[in-house]
């Protein structure tokens, strides 16, 4: 079963930052924070990952609690393209393997 | 650099009969792993390759089974196919065991009638 608790949906103005959260509260501490996201009709693409710190890279920036129970992915500025499924996903570190749970459906409107 | 290539694209199959989907990994990725997505829901993982060896399974029956060759594609057969295996199938690779993120395919959709 997914270690990952996402909301369902979510609304998102273009050109507004998106902010989807995840809780993982059961994360240990060798597990990484993995999101994903996939469009319709294509395969899921990596975003970003992160242990500990918040990462940033071109498309997204990863928030960390402290506490590491939970997590916050944001889309500076959303486009109409970023409408798709968002999976927020723990993986351990002696695994390749991927859980993935239902994610949150970001729509992104004009 | 190539991504992942899935084929078929889509695929129909009667009950009780076998199926090949086959992957060609991103160059210079030795490891490919196979997720079985079905409508509405997240992908499932059915198994992983690494160098030619099945390196961990899903809780998938033994009736899934893949092969990986020494260029690093990958095949996934299903025998005697269920209607419940009615699904988008995703090949998805990464290099070497220090894993930053798996590339996907674009899946094969395959319908069991």
């Amino acid at each position: 079963d997914a270690k990952t608790t996402q909301p369902t949906s979510m609304d998102c103005a273009e050109g507004r930052a998106a902010n989807l959260p995840c809780n993982h509260s059961t994360i240990s501490g060798n597990e990484y924070v993995y999101w994903y996201r996939q469009i319709h009709s294509q395969g899921p693409q990596y975003i970003i990952h992160g242990l500990k710190n918040n990462e940033t890279n071109e498309m997204a920036s990863l928030i960390i609690t402290e506490d590491r129970k939970s997590s916050t992915l944001i889309l500076p500025h959303a486009t109409l393209r970023d409408t798709a499924v968002y999976y927020c996903i723990v993986r351990p570190d002696n695994t390749d393997k991927l859980i993935f749970g239902t994610g949150t459906r970001l729509q992104v409107f004009p | 650099e190539t991504g992942v290539t899935q084929s078929p694209t889509h695929l129909i199959k009667t009950r009780g009969q076998q199926v090949t989907l086959r992957c060609s990994s991103q160059s210079g990725h030795n490891t490919v792993s196979w997720y079985q997505q079905a409508l509405g829901q997240g992908p499932q993982f059915i198994f992983q390759y690494y160098r030619e060896e099945e390196n961990g399974r899903g809780n998938f029956p033994p009736r899934f089974s893949g092969l990986q060759f020494p260029n690093y594609s990958s095949e996934l057969n299903v025998n005697a196919l269920e209607l419940d295996d009615s699904a988008l199938y995703l090949c998805a690779s990464s290099s070497d065991r220090k894993f930053y993120g798996y590339t996907f395919g674009s899946g094969t959709r395959l319908t069991v009638v």
